[in-house]
């Protein structure tokens, strides 16, 4: 277990309200990242963090958006929430990418999440 | 840019059978490459990855998988299927960021 809590793991809001998610880690891994699960899909990624306060765009990232003021911590939000952000979503830890480390991802439970 | 393909969104297979999961990559440079496995209602946890050691890969379980650059595969495979493998499998491709297939539902038959 890589030691990644996400909160709420079960959420049902309506069109139109603001949603964040939360991703916590205890591993000190410098790079945290969302993705969404959709049937069909396998797993896409909305945005990612590679340090504090330094974020980028997944490929699906219209919608969302992120802060990360501590190491520990990936906030996904939804400014006004859609149908179409109904899904799961993972928060995943990693190394960078590199000579020694091949990036490999550690995910957290998933976060269930229902517009209606 | 990197991308991958997983043939047949659902396998089924009886218990003792092989298990065989497709994998197709695309990657503008040399990838590293995963095979997760996805229980029910829970995240993904790796079962294997390639990353330029060896080209056949073993993982847990008893599965394992052959990198083939000729073919641009990954497939995955098991001899025998126990039906606690049942679960969706997803193939990744990681160059500049991760990248996964659309995944794979193994079902197991008694």
């Amino acid at each position: 277990d890589a030691g990644i809590t996400q909160s709420p793991r079960h959420k049902v809001t309506e069109t139109g309200t603001p949603v964040t998610l939360r991703c916590h880690q205890t591993e000190n891994h410098r790079y945290m990242y969302w993705y969404r699960q959709d049937p069909g899909h396998g797993l896409r990624l909305i945005h990612y963090s590679y340090g504090v306060k330094d974020t980028d765009k997944g490929e699906v990232s219209d919608g969302y958006s992120v802060s990360r003021s501590k190491t520990e911590d990936f906030l996904l939000t939804l400014e006004s929430a859609t149908s179409s952000q109904t899904s799961v979503y993972f928060c995943a830890i990693s190394d960078p990418p590199g000579q020694l480390n091949t990036g490999e991802l550690f995910f957290g439970e998933g976060s269930r999440l229902t517009v209606l | 840019a990197q991308s991958v393909t997983q043939l047949g969104s659902h396998v089924s297979v009886s218990e003792g059978a092989l298990v065989l999961l497709r994998c197709n990559y695309s990657s503008s440079v040399p990838p590293y490459l995963f095979w997760y496995v996805q229980y029910p209602n829970q995240g993904l946890q790796l079962l294997l990855k390639y990353t330029s050691a060896a080209t056949l890969v073993k993982g847990i379980n008893g599965f394992e998988a052959e990198f083939k650059k000729s073919e641009t595969s990954f497939h995955l495979t098991k001899p025998s299927a126990h039906m606690s493998d049942a679960a969706e499998y997803f193939c990744a491709v990681s160059a500049v960021d991760m990248r996964f297939g659309a995944g794979t539902r193994l079902t197991v038959k008694p």
